[in-house]
């Protein structure tokens, strides 16, 4: 079946530094959707970005992530990380192929500090 | 634009206790999901509805029932609550295309007494 493989557990980093937080995914389908959520603390995730073209960048308030299906990996990145991106970050993968649930990585915990 | 509402948003029971949460959303989205989250776990899935009145088992269903009498809802039974458990049970719904985010409601967050 599917699989979404993330960057384990806590990343920590100082306010200012870039952030990478890693998604690579399997699927036997040629199509697949990839997509990241953010979750802060006491709320729901929500969606941050998505992404079904190859090799195409997309951006949303300040992150940004490239499907590259060649490597089957779609990172999240910002160039300067804030305080408020202390969240829980998943990324997740849907197919055209008929199985109708998304697959979600495990999350990886991001906390900025000064 | 739509909404996703759980209720109830907390929720006390006792050990041994049949628990139901509901879920209803006004997007018309085909496929609804219910998560469980527990606090420094991922999401893990329960139970999801493809269409009205269909029911298919997740990777956590046992100890749960579920129900998608309408398209617009999915409720979720606890059989029987555990003692001392703690957890968020998100619900969700999307599109059936796989192009299409799931967008998740505010949760239900349970405590076992």
């Amino acid at each position: 079946g599917d699989s979404v493989t993330q960057t384990e557990g806590l990343v920590t980093l100082t306010e200012g530094l870039p952030v990478m937080l890693n998604c690579t995914y399997q699927t036997i389908y040629s199509n697949p959707f990839l997509f990241w959520y953010v979750q802060h603390l006491n709320e729901s995730p929500r969606l941050l970005l998505k992404s079904f073209t190859d090799n195409k960048r997309t951006e949303h308030q300040g992150f940004h992530a490239t499907l590259h299906k060649s490597s089957s990996s779609f990172h999240l990145q910002k160039s300067s990380a804030q305080l408020s991106d202390s969240a829980l970050y998943y990324c997740a993968l849907r197919t055209s192929g008929g199985n109708y649930k998304p697959t979600f990585g495990k999350g990886t915990s991001l906390v900025v500090h000064p | 634009g739509g909404i996703i509402t759980q209720t109830p948003k907390f929720l006390i029971g006792q050990e041994g206790q049949k628990l139901t949460l509901k879920c209803q959303q006004n997007f018309n989205h085909d496929t609804m999901y219910w998560y469980r989250q527990d606090s420094g776990k991922g999401l893990r899935l329960i139970y999801y509805s493809i269409t009205e009145n269909d029911l298919q088992k997740g990777d956590l269903s046992e100890g749960y029932d579920a129900s998608r009498e309408k398209k617009s809802s999915f409720s979720l039974t606890v059989t029987s609550a555990q003692k001392n458990e703690m957890a968020v049970f998100l619900c969700a719904s999307s599109y059936r295309e796989g192009n299409q985010a799931p967008l998740f409601g505010e949760g239900t967050r349970l405590s076992v007494l």
